[in-house]
């Protein structure tokens, strides 16, 4: 079984502050997750995944996403906001040990509000 | 920058009617998936379909859903008789094969409402 949790439904920040948004997952293979960013009126947009590697990935914006395997977290970054970076953003993993399943599970998104 | 399509914005139905859902994935994508999230609550899977065929279906893609790629562009989801529990936002997306098969691309989404 695969699942992904949000713990907040609302970040706000300061822009040129930096964000984090969080996330953790669960799985009982090893995961594949990503970030996408929704913006008003505009489908999910693929951001950046871990697949293997490197801890720290880097995406699209200036988004970055660090990989902890021992608290189970994938939480997004950025080092300095800015308020177009406002949007809902969808944390995902797909279980890789999932006998060939490719469907990721989704978050329930955090709305992200960067404050001028 | 290619996108994915999907019309209706809004569709507001009865209940007990058929409702189709239209989407044009990005050209080249050979992977297409629906999903859909209720109000409030997460992005839920409902179906993937690859080379004219369903691949994976959740248990919510029960007998009253179907999903149908009529010509070479679009890729529509059928949902038979609309119940108010139905009434939720839709989500069209595709994804290329190989190492770029888990990025899928999303469309705008359509926001059904049963009443």
């Amino acid at each position: 079984a695969q699942s992904v949790a949000q713990p907040e439904d609302q970040v706000n920040v300061a822009e040129g502050n930096p964000l984090t948004v969080k996330c953790t997952y669960s799985v009982s293979g090893n995961p594949y997750l990503f970030w996408y960013v929704q913006y008003p009126n505009r489908g999910l947009q693929f951001l950046l995944k871990y697949i293997t590697g490197d801890n720290l990935v880097k995406g699209s914006y200036g988004f970055e996403a660090e990989f902890n395997k021992s608290q189970t977290s994938f939480h997004l970054k950025k080092p300095s906001a800015l308020v177009s970076d406002s949007a809902l953003y969808f944390c995902a993993v797909r279980d890789i040990g999932t006998g060939g399943s490719y469907i990721p599970t989704f978050g329930r998104g955090t709305s992200l509000i960067v404050h001028p | 920058e290619p996108e994915v399509t999907q019309t209706p914005s809004h569709q507001v139905t009865q209940m007990g009617q058929e409702v189709i859902l239209r989407c044009v994935p990005i050209s080249n994508h050979l992977y297409f998936y629906w999903y859909r999230q209720i109000l409030g609550q997460k992005v839920e899977f409902l179906v993937s379909f690859y080379n004219n065929e369903i691949s994976e279906k959740s248990e919510i893609f029960d007998d009253q859903f179907s999903v149908e790629r009529p010509d070479g562009s679009n890729f529509t989801l059928k949902i038979r008789s609309t119940k108010l529990e139905d009434s939720a936002m839709y989500f069209c997306a595709s994804s290329f094969q190989g190492a770029h098969r888990d990025e899928q691309f999303f469309g705008p989404g359509t926001r059904l409402t049963v009443l």
